[in-house]
């Protein structure tokens, strides 16, 4: 069965600051990666994920995360924040075969500070 | 559709009583989830329906909740007799496919009282 841990519950960081949202996952199997972005009082949306190829992936609003099998992670990471950036971040797996199903991690809550 | 609709938006209930959630997924769209998204827990999956295949209910935390997707289109997630524990957001999705990106609806936040 496949798990994902997002070790950081909240991460403050001052505006224009870089920030990197950890994840790491384990499983036995290969695996497809997201990032899910939930926005104050708004929906969750996709940020960013990984099928294949390049290991490392870019999203929407300047995001990008690498692909790392070895370390089994997927962090996430932005060179530069800015205050509408602060919401809450989701990592979330699943099998590339085998089943519909994904598990999602707990959860980073980033708050950008002025 | 524009988007998965979910209604209601809120529901407050009183313990015992059943609730009823219901979803709207994105037309053409064959995978739909139910998660529970409860404050410090993240988003717990409940279940998934994916074409004819057989629902993966291994998600559903007792024999009081259950779900049913009609016509390959809308679904239900019912909880019988709810409990205060039950209270929480219920968030559904759906996809085109395997790998695809899930869309999420608004969710239904429900309080038991």
């Amino acid at each position: 069965a496949q798990s994902v841990t997002q070790l950081d519950s909240q991460v403050p960081v001052f505006e224009e600051a870089p920030v990197e949202l950890r994840c790491n996952y384990s499983s036995s199997v290969s695996v497809y990666l997201f990032w899910y972005v939930q926005y104050p009082n708004q929906g969750l949306q996709l940020l960013l994920k990984y099928l294949s190829g390049s290991t490392l992936v870019k999203g929407i609003n300047g995001f990008e995360a690498e692909f790392n099998k070895s370390q089994t992670s997927f962090h996430l990471r932005k060179p530069s924040v800015h205050i509408s950036d602060t919401a809450e971040y989701f990592c979330a797996v699943g099998r590339t075969s085998g089943t519909y199903k994904y598990i999602f991690g707990t959860g980073t809550r980033l708050k950008v500070l002025a | 559709g524009a988007g998965v609709s979910q209604s209601p938006s809120n529901k407050v209930t009183e313990k015992g009583k059943d609730v009823e959630l219901r979803c709207d997924p994105i037309s053409g769209h064959t995978a739909l989830y139910w998660y529970r998204q409860s404050l410090g827990q993240g988003l717990e999956f409940l279940i998934y329906f994916q074409g004819n295949s057989a629902p993966d209910k291994s998600g559903l935390p007792s024999d009081r909740f259950s779900a049913e997707r009609t016509g390959g289109s809308v679904s239900t997630l019912t909880i019988q007799r709810t409990q205060q524990e039950d209270s929480a957001v219920y968030l559904c999705a759906s996809s085109g496919g395997l790998g695809e990106t899930q869309y999420f609806g608004p969710g239904t936040r429900l309080l038991v009282l």
